[in-house]
């Protein structure tokens, strides 16, 4: 699977929009993009995911690059609730995820 | 929602002991994984399972074997404890295909 690579942390102010990056350079044709967080102490949590189209849902809108060399996650509004560590991670099923380091986001007040 | 439940939150057990960590989803999914966490190590796999009675090793499966008689359990098992699986222990289910996984809420072991 391709590797990844973030930015270690990021600030947020509350209620702005919190844009979360990720470089995926030698991602693969069959490879997906996916994004989780995992908030302090709890398992991670699926956000969403993409194969070349920007994806939206409830929680977030993802936008992949034309190339698909990178890729920006995006949380509309965040919220204090939103502090939490995020992963980037490129997978091609049905191989298995490998989570990295992630970016740490402190949602600020 | 789907919900994977782990048996334990916190658990202390003793050098040598048998331990078994439990896991239950609840919406008919094929895949189940386990993984620890472990302070800069981030998540890494220990095994995995594609379907009943089936399993897979993942990176870090030394000292630790599962067991999957039904779907919904998928279940891990040290055979004989060692202070160096201290850890957090964070099972996942998923459906077959390019889908996201969703985990429990971990079980944070402590061997003594």
């Amino acid at each position: 699977d391709a590797k990844t690579t973030q930015p270690p942390s990021m600030d947020c102010a509350e209620g702005r929009a919190a844009n979360l990056p990720c470089n995926h350079s030698t991602i693969s044709g069959n490879e997906y993009v996916y994004w989780y967080r995992q908030i302090h102490s709890q398992g991670p949590q699926y956000i969403i995911h993409g194969l070349k189209n920007n994806e939206t849902n409830e929680m977030a809108s993802l936008i992949i690059t034309e190339d698909r060399k990178s890729s920006t996650l995006i949380l509309p509004h965040a919220t204090l609730r939103d502090t939490a560590v995020y992963y980037c991670i490129v997978r091609a099923p049905p191989h298995q995820f490998y989570f990295g380091t992630g970016t740490s986001l402190t949602v600020i007040p | 929602d789907v919900k994977v439940t782990q048996s334990s939150r916190y658990l202390v057990k003793r050098t040598g002991e048998k331990v078994f960590l439990e896991c239950v989803q609840d919406m008919d999914h094929e895949n189940m994984f386990w993984y620890r966490q472990d302070p800069g190590l981030g998540l890494r796999l220990i095994y995995f399972s594609y379907d009943v009675k089936m399993k897979e090793k993942g990176d870090i499966p030394e000292g630790y074997s599962v067991s999957r008689e039904k779907k919904e359990r998928f279940s891990l098992i040290l055979e004989s404890a060692s202070t160096n699986q201290t850890s957090m222990y964070l099972c996942a289910s998923s459906l077959a295909g390019p889908y996201g996984y969703t985990f429990g809420s971990g079980t944070r072991l402590t061997v003594v």
